[in-house]
């Protein structure tokens, strides 16, 4: 039982250039997230999906794309890199009242 | 919109001491969890302990408790015996139970705790 995992672990990425970033979790959970944190902050809901399928916007969502195609994976999509896209991005996911993190993957836009 | 606010950004306590941090909330929901994480400097998300709004009794996980005042909307953490291990990152978190509870969690900016030897 991994709990939820992210790919890749750092990654640099000129302005311009697209990546996706994968979550899985292997706890059947139905609620997954995508969080970004910035110096100095908490962490910030991008997106989030609520089961396969169905996706919803968070408070920070714009410059990302996401999709869950199937239950134990949610992709966070980066079209464009900016700069201010450069980040912490952590995943998670929940069944009932408690969210369970990734260990966050640290993306730089150069 | 739920806001989270922790007004301490670092505190510093001696090893084997008790430290109090603190959080406070602004909503108009009457029922909601609230949580604190742990951040090391591994960056790894790590859950603390979990108070439900319903529940009147404070939450205690081992060295760590909660205070929760519904009214006051105000939610601290006191770690006692503090340990060098203590030391990390300290987040509040609010989530809401509307909308079938599926909203993301509301994050205060952080609390850096240090623990002195």
């Amino acid at each position: 039982n991994a709990g939820v995992t992210q790919t890749p672990k750092f990654r640099v990425l000129k302005t311009g250039q697209s990546m996706t970033l994968l979550c899985a979790q292997d706890m059947n959970h139905e609620y997954m997230y995508w969080y970004r944190q910035d110096p100095g902050m908490g962490l910030r809901l991008i997106h989030y999906s609520v089961g396969e399928g169905t996706t919803a916007k968070g408070e920070v969502p714009d410059g990302y794309n996401v999709s869950r195609l199937k239950k134990q994976n949610f992709l966070l999509g980066l079209e464009s890199a900016a700069p201010s896209q450069t980040s912490v991005y952590f995943c998670a996911s929940t069944l009932g009242g408690t969210q369970y993190f990734g260990p966050g993957t640290r993306l730089l836009v150069l | 919109a739920q806001t989270v606010t922790q007004s301490q950004p670092e505190m510093s306590v001696q090893e084997a001491e008790t430290v109090t941090l603190s959080c406070t909330y602004d909503t108009s929901e009457s029922d909601y969890y609230l949580f604190w994480y742990k951040q090391p400097p591994s960056r790894q998300m790590i859950l603390v302990i979990r108070q439900e709004a319903y529940k009147q009794q404070n939450a205690t996980e081992n060295r760590f408790s909660v205070n929760f005042q519904k009214a006051a909307k105000s939610f601290s953490l006191k770690i006692s015996d503090s340990q060098l291990g203590d030391a990390a990152m300290y987040f509040c978190a609010y989530r809401s139970l509307s909308g079938g509870g599926a909203d993301g969690l509301t994050f205060g900016k952080g609390t850096h705790l240090i623990i002195q030897p």
